[in-house]
């Protein structure tokens, strides 16, 4: 399994400012997802991080909101922009294993709150 | 139809006793089936997670997948409090991942 890492683990914001998340992987992985978990909800995909491309945004979710980077295979970012308090949520970051055995493994998340 | 139904809960059991999670699903594409079990402020950790039909069992816990019937279940034996946590089922295949909306189990010593 691999070891993810996030950056900040938590956060207060103003509403109108902008929020950047690290997630760090300890090995090459593939395909790379960014959730948002509001408070007593399931995991909500915003978007896949391609490396070397755009990434895949979900219905909903738009990359002037949430522009995401993914410079090489065991780093990403996603920016929450122009926040407001409907933001508040846990962000998490999860890579797949794919091949033989398709799963998904979740970093320790990001807990934002917009005032 | 949702791809992946889980009943909330929440779910109170005294310790000790056998608990069963459930999910249905919709898309007979699924392959892989995995059991997530989640603590407050906490990430999702990869509880089990089992390929096709069949059953798996790891120290307390079994995972079961009926894939005729499209329901898996997560069996907790001799439950503590310290399982106490939001369980996610979750199901991919053809690399599309679904995950259900997870059950909130609170075991009560």
């Amino acid at each position: 399994s691999a070891v993810i890492s996030q950056k900040p683990s938590r956060d207060i914001c103003q509403r109108g400012t902008s929020l950047t998340i690290q997630c760090q992987v300890d090995s090459q992985v593939t395909m790379m997802f960014w959730y948002r978990q509001q408070p007593g909800q399931s995991l909500t995909l915003i978007a896949t991080a391609n490396q070397g491309s755009e990434a895949t945004y979900e219905s909903g979710f738009v990359i002037d909101k949430f522009p995401i980077s993914r410079p090489n295979l065991t780093f990403s970012t996603l920016t929450v922009s122009n926040m407001s308090p409907e933001d508040s949520s846990i962000y998490l970051c999860s890579v797949a294993s794919l091949g033989p055995l398709e799963t998904q493994y979740f970093g320790p998340g990001t807990r934002l709150l917009v005032l | 139809q949702k791809e992946v139904e889980q009943d909330p809960g929440p779910l109170s059991v005294p310790e000790g006793a056998i608990v069963s999670l459930n999910c249905t699903y919709s898309n007979s594409a699924f392959q892989y089936f995995m059991w997530y079990r989640q603590y407050s402020r906490k990430g999702p950790e990869l509880l089990m997670y089992t390929y096709s039909s069949g059953n798996k069992e790891d120290g307390r816990f079994t995972a079961q997948v009926d894939k005729s019937s499209k329901y898996i279940s997560l069996f907790i034996r001799d439950s503590q409090p310290s399982d106490s946590a939001t369980y996610l089922c979750a199901m991919s295949g053809g690399n599309q991942f679904y995950f259900g909306t997870g059950t909130s189990l609170t075991v009560i010593p």
